[in-house]
């Protein structure tokens, strides 16, 4: 069982916007500005998509953004498109019990 | 550009140990802390801690203290996470990444390995 709750899975169609939720608790996602979420496709590595719960890194599109409301952070895909269609964890520091901890994933599916 | 190289898969016996080791490129080796994680198959991602690469301070996760070593070598770029008395649910692919940022742990993997197999399974 992850420390951090995502829903198992979310679609949407091309051109429509989604959002992905991560719930954590005090000790982390609302506790620290320190949610960074990562995009997996099937057989490759994770990619950081968003770090320090709204930052993007460079060469991330401007579709994916992140916000952060107490103990739940988000992640939104505007715009979809079919190379969205991935897996998606969230990641919350933790302090230094924990350190790290995180979502169970969510599957994204581009109808 | 970075780039993290990993060995190839591993299949080991319950109770063996296996080593795994990440050579990278790219950047100053020394700059940056390296974690390393995995992935159970069809499962989620899973932290065993990190390493400085410049002092070879570790921390390691509390599931995981006594029964991993992470190490590097500087004359090569390369770090090597060792995992002993394996059991088969030891087995997914064990990737190293690296923090974002120069000299500071923020916990954000900005550049990943393509990942290692390892197989348990006696």
């Amino acid at each position: 069982q992850s420390a951090l709750t995502q829903p198992p899975s979310a679609s949407g169609s091309p051109g429509q916007s989604v959002t992905i939720s991560c719930t954590g608790t005090s000790s982390d996602v609302g506790g620290y500005n320190s949610v960074s979420w990562y995009q997996q496709h099937p057989g490759k590595a994770p990619k950081l998509m968003i770090y320090e719960v709204t930052k993007r890194p460079s060469g991330v599109p401007d579709r994916f953004s992140g916000s952060k409301s107490g103990n739940t952070a988000s992640l939104t895909v505007s715009g979809l498109q079919a190379e969205d269609e991935a897996h998606y964890y969230c990641i919350s520091y933790a302090g230094t019990s924990s350190y790290v901890v995180f979502g169970g994933g969510t599957k994204l599916t581009v109808l | 550009q970075v780039q993290l190289v990993q060995s190839g898969p591993e299949v080991k016996k319950p109770g063996a140990s296996v080593k795994v080791s990440c050579k990278a490129s790219g950047y100053t080796f020394i700059g940056y802390y390296m974690h390393w994680l995995r992935q159970a198959p069809g499962q989620g991602l899973e932290w065993l801690g990190w390493i400085n690469p410049n002092s070879g301070g570790t921390i390691y996760a509390e599931k995981f203290q006594g029964r991993v070593i992470m190490t590097r070598d500087t004359s090569i770029t390369t770090l090597y996470m060792a995992l002993n008395r394996l059991r088969s649910d030891d087995t997914a692919v064990y990737y190293c990444a690296r923090d974002q940022e120069w000299q500071h742990l923020l916990y954000y993997f900005d550049s990943w390995g393509q990942g290692t197999l390892v197989t348990v399974s006696s």
